[in-house]
């Protein structure tokens, strides 16, 4: 089944404790990116990235960190975690500019 | 700066009537719109895809349209059932392939 996979679904953490939070895609797509959802303000881009090893920011990168060695997997990092990044988290993917995004199923984090 | 608007905020309806979504952004020039549902806490289930050169899409009871040079489309769901309460987002793909989304319709189909 084509889809966008992310783990963890749920994950609460501790001030400044470093965590990973994994994507991956069977679907062959260039393109990835991530996103936060918070109440009042939306869903807001992080990062992305067009290829293997070309990410750039989006609105809100401050406080993350990606990567993309390999074109399937697109984890997030967060190498301090802080409350204020408590928030729902998608990943997402697409084929190309142009063509329609799949959405991973979401992570909750919680930051105390 | 592409800024998506959605109208209205919120909507409750009776079961069996027709449900009339509106999204508006500031910038024509897009990729493509997309419309997708968000049950609560859950992710987001793409549902019409227009690219920037089509007028309408459809699918079941679902009919979308787009008039870019207006900044504007529209999502249209037949026969509405409880079923359909959610909350209903359009994004617009900018040239970098970017998706910019709206804040969202929260519909609400009573029994």
């Amino acid at each position: 089944e084509a889809q966008v996979t992310q783990n963890p679904r749920y994950l609460i953490t501790v001030t400044g404790k470093k965590l990973t939070v994994t994507c991956s895609q069977n679907m062959n797509h260039e393109y990835m990116s991530w996103y936060r959802q918070d109440p009042g303000l939306g869903l807001r881009q992080i990062y992305y990235s067009m290829n293997v090893e070309v990410t750039d920011k989006g609105d809100v990168p401050e406080g993350y960190k990606v990567s993309r060695k390999e074109k399937r997997n697109f984890p997030l990092i967060l190498e301090s975690p802080s409350p204020n990044q408590t928030s729902l988290y998608f990943c997402a993917s697409s084929l190309s500019t142009g063509v329609g995004y799949t959405f991973g199923s979401g992570t909750r984090l919680t930051v105390v | 700066k592409q800024e998506v608007t959605q109208i209205p905020a919120a909507l409750s309806v009776p079961e069996g009537e027709n449900l009339v979504l509106n999204c508006s952004f500031t910038d024509s020039a897009i990729y493509n719109l997309q419309w997708f549902r968000q049950d609560p806490g859950k992710g987001l289930t793409s549902l019409l895809l227009i690219q920037s050169s089509q007028r309408e899409q459809t699918s079941g009871r679902l009919n979308a349209s787009l008039d870019k040079s207006s900044g504007r489309s529209t999502l249209y769901i037949a026969a509405s059932q409880p079923g359909d309460s959610a909350t209903y987002l359009c994004a617009v793909t900018d040239s970098w392939g970017k998706l910019q989304f709206g804040a969202g319709t929260q519909v609400v189909v009573t029994p």
